[in-house]
């Protein structure tokens, strides 16, 4: 199976820090490779697909990169919505695997 | 809107099975690879099935091969996972998931969750 790393766990921050999130893959995963945000209490919403592609209504204020075994997902101005944690995932293999997730808090 | 929808969580004792159901809305349903994921109480994400737009392959995590079996009915427009053998360690929020667009990979599109509990 695939490892997907996320670096840091956990991140404390300031409303309008920008924030990057860093996702390591055990091995290469070509172009495949989505982040999700998920406030508690409910259902995750993807944020970027093939790496960069925003995903429809998503602002611009998020950005992903990378290649290969690295990506990182980088928010532009962090804003109070901007909470949440925050995973990665690869789609790319089977069986199709999750970051353990970024949790992002009130400084 | 895109809309799916999940029913069939609740409570059932170590050994014994649940049907989820997905019915989904507002689009072509026999377009569309489907999945599963779910999330154990405060942990992360997991995926666990899907299934091709026809209904004749399916993928699957390690942990649920041979107790889970993901099924759709294109007619109906909806997408289904039968769970038997059920383990404490499945206790999860489950959620139905599209991809975002057509071909892409991504879970562009979720259901609310639908709780399953395994406990004696």
């Amino acid at each position: 199976d695939i490892q997907l790393t996320q670096s840091p766990s956990f991140l404390s921050a300031s409303v309008g820090d920008r924030v990057t999130i860093t996702c390591r893959a055990s091995q290469g995963i070509n172009s495949y490779l989505a982040w999700y945000q998920q406030r508690p209490g409910k259902a995750p919403k993807l944020l970027i697909y093939d790496v960069s592609t925003l995903h429809s209504g998503v602002p611009s204020k998020f950005s992903g990169s990378g290649s290969g075994t690295e990506f990182t997902l980088t928010i532009s101005s962090l804003q109070p919505e901007d909470f949440a944690t925050y995973y990665c995932q690869q789609l790319n293999n089977y069986p199709l695997t999750f970051g353990q997730g970024t949790k992002v808090e009130i400084k | 809107e895109v809309q799916l929808v999940e029913s069939g969580g609740g409570w059932v004792q170590p050994g014994g099975s649940l049907r989820l159901s997905c019915a989904v809305s507002q689009f072509t349903f026999s377009d569309y690879w489907m999945d599963w994921v779910r999330q154990a109480p405060g942990k992360g994400l997991e995926w666990v099935a899907n299934i091709n737009d026809v209904g004749s392959e399916s993928y699957s995590v390690e942990s649920v091969k041979g107790r889970f079996t993901v099924s759709r009915d294109n007619a109906r427009n909806s997408l289904y996972l039968q769970m038997n053998s059920l383990r404490v360690d499945d206790t999860a929020v489950y959620y139905c998931v599209r991809p975002a667009v057509f071909g892409a990979r991504g879970f562009g599109y979720w259901g609310q969750g639908a709780l399953v509990i395994v406990s004696s």
